[in-house]
C-alpha cells in the first residue's frame, strides 16, 4: 500500500482566515514533505520532516506553519495568506533512508493534493 | 544551471504507439537516483519508475522503461502501447547522494494521447 491521504481536497479561504491542511500515511515512512505547485510548474519543496523533526525549511514565509504530531501525520497551518499563495499543496512521504547507496533510491509517494484558493 | 532539463513542453502520440519523453540531467555527484512521475489533471503525482546511477540495467515497470545513457546524462522515459489514460504531465526528477532530502524536478512534459 503506497497511499498518502490529504484533506481537504479543496479549500477556499479569505486572507484573514486560519485553516489547516492535513496529510496522513501508514506506510511506516519516516520522512514527510510539503510541496507547493503552481499551475504548469513543477512542485517546489517547502518543508521536510525527518523522524518528526523539521529537517528543511525552504525559506517559507511564516504564514505557513508546519507541524508533525507523530510519524504518520503532517499538518500545514495557514494564517493570513495572500492571493499568490493560491496553489496545489502536495504532501509526500518516503522511507527516509539516510546515508549510503539506498539514499538516492528513497522514493517519494505523493498524496492527491489540496487545491487552495485565497480570496 | 538547470539540473534537470525536459525540452519537450508538449508531445502528441497516437493511441497504441510508443512515445519517448526526454530528460537530461547535470550533476557532479557520482551517486544519484532518477525518477519519473506522472501527474494527471486530478493533481496527484504518481511514481512510475526509478533508475540508480550505479544500476547496470535499464529500469522497466510494465509499459514504462527508462533509457538510461549515463555518459550522455540522459534518462528518457519510454511508454509503450500508449493509452488514453496516459495523457498527463510527466516530470523527470533527480536525487543526489549529497543532496539530502531535496529532489530536483524538471519543468515537465505534457503528453496528449490521441484516439
Amino acid at each position: 500500500d503506497t497511499e498518502v491521504t490529504q484533506t481537504p481536497k479543496h479549500l477556499v479561504m479569505g486572507m484573514t482566515n486560519k485553516k489547516s491542511l492535513k496529510c496522513e500515511q501508514h506506510m511506516g515512512h519516516r520522512a514527510m514533505y510539503w510541496y507547493k505547485q503552481k499551475a504548469k510548474k513543477p512542485p517546489e519543496l517547502m518543508f521536510v520532516y525527518s523522524y518528526e523533526k523539521l529537517s528543511i525549511n525552504e525559506s517559507v514565509p511564516s504564514r505557513f506553519s508546519p507541524e508533525c504530531p507523530n510519524s504518520s501525520l503532517l499538518n500545514l497551518h495557514l494564517h493570513a495568506l495572500q492571493p499568490e499563495d493560491s496553489a496545489l499543496y502536495l504532501c509526500a512521504s518516503s522511507q527516509g533512508l539516510a546515508g549510503g547507496p539506498s539514499w538516492i533510491a528513497d522514493t517519494q509517494y505523493f498524496g492527491p493534493g489540496t487545491r487552495l484558493t485565497v480570496l | 544551471a538547470q539540473k534537470i532539463t525536459q525540452t519537450q513542453p508538449g508531445m502528441f502520440v497516437q493511441e497504441k504507439e510508443a512515445v519517448t519523453l526526454d530528460c537530461t540531467y547535470d550533476t557532479s555527484d557520482p551517486s544519484y537516483g532518477l525518477f519519473w512521475y506522472k501527474q494527471p489533471s486530478s493533481g496527484e503525482m504518481i511514481f512510475l519508475i526509478y533508475q540508480g546511477s550505479y544500476d547496470q540495467q535499464n529500469a522497466t515497470e510494465g509499459r514504462y522503461s527508462l533509457n538510461f545513457q549515463k555518459a550522455r546524462k540522459s534518462a528518457n522515459l519510454v511508454i509503450s502501447a500508449s493509452q488514453l489514460g496516459d495523457s498527463a504531465m510527466y516530470f523527470c526528477a533527480m536525487r543526489e547522494g549529497n543532496g539530502g532530502f531535496k529532489t530536483i524536478f524538471g519543468a515537465g512534459t505534457r503528453l496528449f494521447v490521441k484516439a
